[in-house]
C-alpha cells in the first residue's frame, strides 16, 4: 500500500525559512519513472504546483517561486524535502505531496497547513 | 508558462443531470492532461489522464475527453458524491499548471 506523509511546522515567522518532508511508505523513491511533486493550496483558493524531484533525481521548478524554492531526496530515509525561502503571509497554505507514476499525480498525501504570521 | 483556464468557474447542477467542465490550455499540450477531485478539506483525487483515461476504480459516469489545447470533463448522471471541485493539470512540459478550479454545486 502506497502513502504519503506530509511533516513540517503548523507556524512560520515572515522572512524565515520553511522546511517540508514528505515521507513515503509503500514504493522507494529509486524506482524508475517514480517522482514526487509538491502543490500547495491556499485557503479557499487554487492548486499550484511548485516542484518535482525524480527518481535519478532530476529536478522541476515552478518559474514563478524557483529562486524561493529548492527540492531534494533522501533516498535512505525515502523523504522529499521542500524548502521555501523568504517566507511571507501569502504562503498561507495547505502543503501537498504526490506521488508521479505514470506520469500523472497518482497518490497523495493528507496536507499539511502551514500559516506564516508574526 | 502554460496557462490552464477552466469554464465555468461555478456550475449549479441537479442530481442526474449531465455535466461538462472545459478546460483550455495557452498551447498545446498533447494529450498530457489530468482532471483531479476535491472535496472539502481533503486531498485531490486523481480521475482522468492522459485526457481520457480513466483511473482505476472511478466511476464510468466520468469520461474525459480532446487534445491539444481543448478538453472536457463530463459526468454523465451526476451522483450526491460528485459534488466537488475539479481541477484540470497539465504535465507536458518542465512545469505543470493547474487550472483555477470548477465547483459544482447542488442547485
Amino acid at each position: 500500500q502506497i502513502t504519503l506523509k506530509e511533516s513540517g511546522p503548523s507556524l512560520v515567522r515572515p522572512t524565515e525559512t520553511l522546511t517540508v518532508t514528505c515521507s513515503l511508505s509503500g514504493l522507494s523513491l529509486t524506482t524508475s519513472g517514480v517522482g514526487v511533486a509538491w502543490i500547495r493550496q491556499p485557503p479557499g483558493k487554487a492548486l499550484e504546483w511548485l516542484a518535482l524531484i525524480y527518481w535519478d533525481d532530476d529536478k522541476r521548478y515552478s518559474p514563478s517561486l524557483k529562486s524561493r524554492v529548492t527540492i531534494t531526496q533522501d533516498t535512505s530515509k525515502n523523504q522529499v524535502v521542500l524548502t521555501m525561502t523568504n517566507i511571507d503571509p501569502v504562503d498561507t497554505a495547505t502543503y501537498y505531496c504526490a506521488l508521479r507514476l505514470r506520469g500523472v499525480l497518482d497518490f497523495w498525501g493528507q496536507g499539511t497547513l502551514v500559516t506564516v504570521s508574526s | 508558462d502554460i496557462q490552464m483556464t477552466q469554464s465555468p468557474s461555478t456550475l449549479s447542477a441537479s442530481v442526474g443531470d449531465r455535466v461538462t467542465i472545459t478546460c483550455r490550455a495557452s498551447q498545446s499540450v498533447s494529450s498530457w492532461l489530468a482532471w483531479y477531485q476535491q472535496k472539502p478539506g481533503k486531498a485531490p483525487k486523481l480521475l482522468i489522464y492522459k485526457a481520457s483515461t480513466l483511473q482505476s476504480g472511478v466511476p464510468s459516469r466520468f469520461s474525459g475527453s480532446g487534445s491539444g489545447t481543448e478538453f472536457t470533463l463530463t459526468i454523465s448522471s451526476l451522483q450526491p458524491d460528485d459534488f466537488a471541485t475539479y481541477y484540470c493539470q497539465q504535465y507536458n512540459f518542465y512545469s505543470w499548471t493547474f487550472g483555477q478550479g470548477t465547483r459544482v454545486e447542488i442547485k
